[in-house]
């Protein structure tokens, strides 16, 4: 059992450039989200599911796109990286929104954009 | 607006119990209490979750006040391998897509 895997684990790209960051869940979990994590700063979140084909803008989605194809994958696009993309990404999931409900983390994906 | 309020650091010594507080006047009926923790270059790991009775688990004791305005996350023997951000958090249908809303935490350094 797996958990939550996030691919890749680092990744730096030139600004402009686009990229994909893939989290995948083997626990059947219906809800998905997608946070970043600047220096010395809590989580904020970018984008969420909350089900197979859909998604939902959280608190800071610009420059990002996601798609949710597959219940076990949720993908986090840049379209047009930008050094203010500069920071780690952590994908979460969740069995339910139930408010007693737990989510697992993945390890996170250092993104530096130069 | 933070939903909680808690130190921003706290220091320990190895071996001994950690009381750490969280501030949650404005919690609702039916808010479950959540605590996770971050330790150096990982992501949040769940630590534990309440409604109103206090709960045991391998990892912790969450201990919530009869009013729940506060609650405290206790380790009873602290190792340096607890030393991380502490994340006391609220989790209700007000956060979009009911994430959990993550402020500062309480970043926890246990010396030997």
């Amino acid at each position: 059992n797996a958990g939550v895997t996030q691919t890749p684990k680092f990744r730096v790209l030139k600004t402009g450039q686009s990229m994909t960051l893939l989290c995948a869940q083997d626990m059947n979990h219906e809800y998905m989200y997608w946070y970043r994590q600047d220096p010395g700063m809590g989580l904020r979140l970018i984008h969420y599911s909350v089900g197979e084909g859909t998604t939902a803008k959280g608190e800071v989605p610009d420059g990002y796109n996601v798609s949710r194809l597959k219940k076990q994958n949720f993908l986090l696009g840049l379209e047009s990286a930008a050094p203010s993309q500069t920071s780690v990404y952590f994908c979460a999931s969740s069995y339910s929104g139930q408010s007693g409900t737990e989510a697992f983390f993945g390890q996170g994906t250092r993104l530096t954009v130069v | 607006d933070a939903k909680t309020t808690q130190p921003n650091s706290m220091e320990s010594n190895e071996e001994e119990p950690v009381h750490l507080p969280c501030n949650h006047s404005t919690i609702s009926g039916t808010d479950y209490i959540h605590w996770y923790r971050q330790l150096p270059s990982q992501g949040p790991e769940y630590v534990i979750h309440g409604l109103t009775s206090n709960v045991n688990n391998r990892m912790a004791s969450l201990a919530i006040a009869e009013d729940r305005k506060s609650s405290t996350l206790i380790l009873h023997r602290a190792t340096l391998r607890d030393a991380a951000v502490y994340y006391c958090i609220l989790r209700d249908r007000s956060t979009a897509g009911y994430a959990l809303n993550f402020g500062k935490g309480t970043s926890l350094l246990v010396t030997p």
